[in-house]
C-alpha cells in the first residue's frame, strides 16, 4: 500500500541547516512535494520533484531524491525563525491524483 | 481572491447532527478534493471530482460521507449523524489537468468539532 513516513520532531539553531527526511513505499510515485503548514494557516506548497530527477534546488530550499531507497530529504539552508511550521513530505502518481501526505515533521527554529 | 474558499470555517455540532460543508475552487480547475486532517497528522484523502464525476473514493469515506459535485464548480460534503471522530479539519483542494506539472491548492480548511 502507499505509505510516507516521515520524523516528527526537528529543532535547529536560526542560521544552521535544517534536513527532513522522509520515505515512502509506492513505487509508482512519480511526484513528491515537500508542504509547509503554519499554525492557522493553509497548505503551502513549497516545492516538488519530478521522479526521474535526483536533486533541485530553489534558493534556500534543496530536495535530494533516491529513487533506489526511496527516500527523499528536504534542506533549509540558513534556517530562519519564520521557517518554524510542519513539513509534510507527500507524493501522487501523477500531479492532478489524490496525494499522500507523510505525518509531517514540526521545525522549531531556536533564535 | 480567485483562490479556494471553504464555508464555515469553523462549525461545532452535537453527536449525531447533520453537517454540510462547502467548497469553492478555483474557477477553471476542473479537479476537486477533499481531504481530512486530525490533530497531529498529515491530511488523508477522502474523494476527488473530475467535472462533476466522482471519481474515487477512499476507505475512510464511510456511507455517513456523502459529497456532490452537481455541475462542475462548487462542491458539498455531507457527514450524516455526526461522531465525536469526525472532529477534524476538512481540506478542499483543486487543480487542472492540462500537461506538465498541475499544482493542488488548498483552502483553509473547515474545523469540524463534534461534541
Amino acid at each position: 500500500g502507499e505509505d510516507v513516513e516521515q520524523s516528527l520532531f526537528l529543532s535547529v539553531r536560526e542560521g544552521d541547516s535544517s534536513v527532513i527526511n522522509c520515505t515512502y513505499t509506492d513505487s509508482s510515485s512519480t511526484y513528491l512535494y515537500w508542504y509547509k503548514q503554519e499554525p492557522g494557516a493553509g497548505l503551502q506548497l513549497l516545492t516538488y520533484i519530478f521522479s526521474n530527477m535526483d536533486m533541485k534546488q530553489d534558493q534556500r530550499l534543496t530536495v535530494l531524491l533516491n529513487k533506489k531507497d526511496k527516500h527523499l530529504s528536504l534542506r533549509i539552508a540558513d534556517t530562519q525563525t519564520g521557517d518554524s511550521a510542519i513539513y509534510f513530505c507527500a507524493e501522487s502518481e501523477t500531479s492532478y491524483d489524490k496525494v499522500i501526505f507523510g505525518p509531517g515533521t514540526s521545525l522549531s527554529v531556536i533564535p | 481572491d480567485t483562490g479556494v474558499s471553504q464555508d464555515p470555517r469553523h462549525k461545532i455540532t452535537k453527536r449525531g447532527q447533520n453537517v454540510t460543508f462547502r467548497c469553492d475552487p478555483i474557477s477553471e480547475h476542473n479537479r476537486l478534493y477533499w481531504y481530512r486532517q486530525t490533530l497531529g497528522q498529515g491530511p488523508e484523502f477522502l474523494t476527488y471530482f473530475q467535472n462533476e464525476a466522482q471519481l474515487e473514493k477512499s476507505r475512510l469515506l464511510s456511507d455517513r460521507f456523502s459529497a456532490e459535485r452537481p455541475k462542475g464548480s462548487f462542491s458539498t460534503l455531507e457527514i450524516q449523524r455526526t461522531e465525536q471522530g469526525d472532529s477534524a479539519m476538512y481540506l478542499c483542494a483543486s487543480s487542472a489537468t492540462s500537461g506538465g506539472f498541475n499544482e493542488q491548492f488548498f483552502g483553509p480548511g473547515t474545523r469540524l468539532t463534534v461534541l
